[in-house]
C-alpha cells in the first residue's frame, strides 16, 4: 500500500478562523512533509519530520503550525490566514534508507481557499 | 544549492508520436534526480527516479529517461503518446537535510497535452 490520505479534500475558512489540515500514511514512513502549490506553479516545501521531529521548517510564516503527534500522522494548523494563502496543500512520505534518494509519496491534496 | 530547470512550460504532441520533455540539472555533487506527474487536482506521483546506478532509468506507463552527466541532463522521453499522458510534469532534484529527510526542489514543470 503506497497510499498518502489527506483531508479535507476542499477548505474553505474566513480569515479569523482556525482549522486544520491532516495526512496520513500507514506505510511504515519515518519522513514525512508539507508543500504548498499556488496554481500552475510548483510544489514548493514548507516543512519536513523526520522520527516526529521538525527536521527543516522552510520561513513558513507562523500562521502555519505543523504537529506530528506520531509517525502516521501529520498535521498542519491554520490560524489567522490571508487570502494569498489559498492554495493547493500537499503531504507526502518517505523511507529514511537511503540518503537523499528516497521516494516522497504525495497524497491527493487539500485545496484550500480563504477569504 | 541544487536546482532543475525544464525547458517548455507547454509540449503539445500526436496521439502516437514520441513525448520528450527536458530537464537540466545543476549540481556540484552526483544529484538524484525525479520525474513525477500530475493530474488535475491531483498529488503527484512518481514516474522515475535516477540514483546512479544506471544511466537509463525506466519508469511506469512507458516512460524512461536518460542521465547524461556531459550534457548535464535527464530529459523524459516516450516511444508514443498516450491520451492519457496529458498532465503536467515535474522534474525534481533531492537533497539531503541535515536533521532528516529529503527536500525535493521541482522545476517549473511542462504542461504535456496530446492531441488526436
Amino acid at each position: 500500500d503506497t497510499e498518502v490520505t489527506q483531508t479535507p479534500k476542499h477548505l474553505v475558512m474566513g480569515m479569523t478562523n482556525k482549522k486544520s489540515l491532516k495526512c496520513e500514511q500507514h506505510m511504515g514512513h519515518r519522513a514525512m512533509y508539507w508543500y504548498k502549490q499556488k496554481a500552475k506553479k510548483p510544489p514548493e516545501l514548507m516543512f519536513v519530520y523526520s522520527y516526529e521531529k521538525l527536521s527543516i521548517n522552510e520561513s513558513v510564516p507562523s500562521r502555519f503550525s505543523p504537529e506530528c503527534p506520531n509517525s502516521s500522522l501529520l498535521n498542519l494548523h491554520l490560524h489567522a490566514l490571508q487570502p494569498e494563502d489559498s492554495a493547493l496543500y500537499l503531504c507526502a512520505s518517505s523511507q529514511l534508507r537511503v540518503k537523499g534518494a528516497d521516494t516522497q509519496y504525495f497524497g491527493p491534496g487539500t485545496r484550500l481557499t480563504v477569504l | 544549492a541544487q536546482s532543475v530547470t525544464q525547458l517548455g512550460s507547454h509540449v503539445s504532441v500526436s496521439e502516437g508520436a514520441l513525448v520528450l520533455l527536458r530537464c537540466n540539472y545543476s549540481s556540484s555533487v552526483p544529484p538524484y534526480l525525479f520525474w513525477y506527474v500530475q493530474y488535475p487536482n491531483q498529488g503527484l506521483q512518481l514516474l522515475l527516479k535516477y540514483t546512479s546506478a544506471a544511466t537509463l532509468v525506466k519508469g511506469i506507463n512507458g516512460f524512461e529517461a536518460e542521465f547524461k552527466k556531459s550534457e548535464t541532463s535527464f530529459h523524459l522521453t516516450k516511444p508514443s503518446a498516450h491520451m492519457s499522458d496529458a498532465a503536467e510534469y515535474f522534474c525534481a532534484v533531492s537533497e539531503l537535510i541535515t536533521g532528516g529527510g529529503n527536500k525535493l526542489t521541482f522545476g517549473t514543470g511542462t504542461q504535456l497535452k496530446v492531441e488526436l
